[in-house]
């Protein structure tokens, strides 16, 4: 089925752990996001890449780094795991030419540092 | 950049009853605008948008207009349904090239039988 596959599904670091969370789209969209959501703070953009070759820090950066590896993965690492990063994580990707297109999402990637 | 303010939740209905939720937003220009949902343990998924002033987006029952007038896209449902229980996200998306969304908090609703 065409969409964004998301690895893993959950997980738990230790505090100081460092992971990498898999994005993979087969849309042939041009941009794709990371987003964190927490209870009662809706989705806050963490990176994004407009196309291959370019990402740039959305709302909430600090403590994350990203990864355009071709045009249909977009990697999100952690170097550091700490608490506050605990969060359900979701990648999307979009069209980014033309207007009116909104994302597709992937199932999540819920993650707990304790 | 955009901002979004959406009605506080939980809403609780009862089946059949007729459902509101309010969203505003404030952006530059005129910025197409979408309804997301998001059932339990799932992703977020595309409910409805609408591109221009005056649109009306619809699905699975829900509508919303554009109201460029009063900076609003209110959803609304006639008749709710014990399976229209999930958590909304209004969501207008920037002029930029990487047309980032942003969201508001989300409504939870819950539907009773």
């Amino acid at each position: 089925n065409a969409g964004v596959t998301q690895t893993p599904k959950f997980q738990v670091l230790k505090t100081g752990q460092s992971m990498t969370l898999q994005c993979a789209q087969d849309m042939n969209h041009n941009s794709m996001y990371w987003y964190r959501q927490d209870p009662g703070m809706g989705l806050r953009l963490i990176y994004y890449s407009a196309s291959e070759g370019t990402t740039d820090k959305g709302e909430v950066p600090n403590g994350y780094n990203v990864s355009r590896l071709n045009k249909r993965e977009f990697s999100l690492r952690l170097e550091s795991a700490a608490p506050s990063q605990t969060s359900v994580y979701f990648c999307a990707s979009s069209e980014a030419t033309g207007g009116g297109y909104g994302y597709t999402f992937g199932s999540g990637t819920r993650l707990t540092v304790v | 950049g955009n901002s979004v303010t959406q009605m506080e939740g939980p809403v609780t209905l009862s089946e059949e009853a007729f459902l509101t939720i309010n969203c505003t937003y404030t952006a530059t220009g005129y910025p197409s605008l979408f309804w997301y949902v998001q059932y339990p343990g799932e992703g977020l998924q595309l409910l409805l948008k609408a591109t221009k002033a005056d649109d009306k987006g619809s699905n699975k029952g829900f509508e919303a207009t554009y109201r460029k007038e009063t900076t609003s896209f209110h959803l609304e449902k006639g008749s709710v349904q014990v399976s229209d229980s999930a958590v909304y996200f209004c969501a207008p998306v920037n002029s930029g090239s990487a047309r980032q969304l942003t969201f508001g908090s989300g409504t939870q609703l819950t539907v009773l039988p």
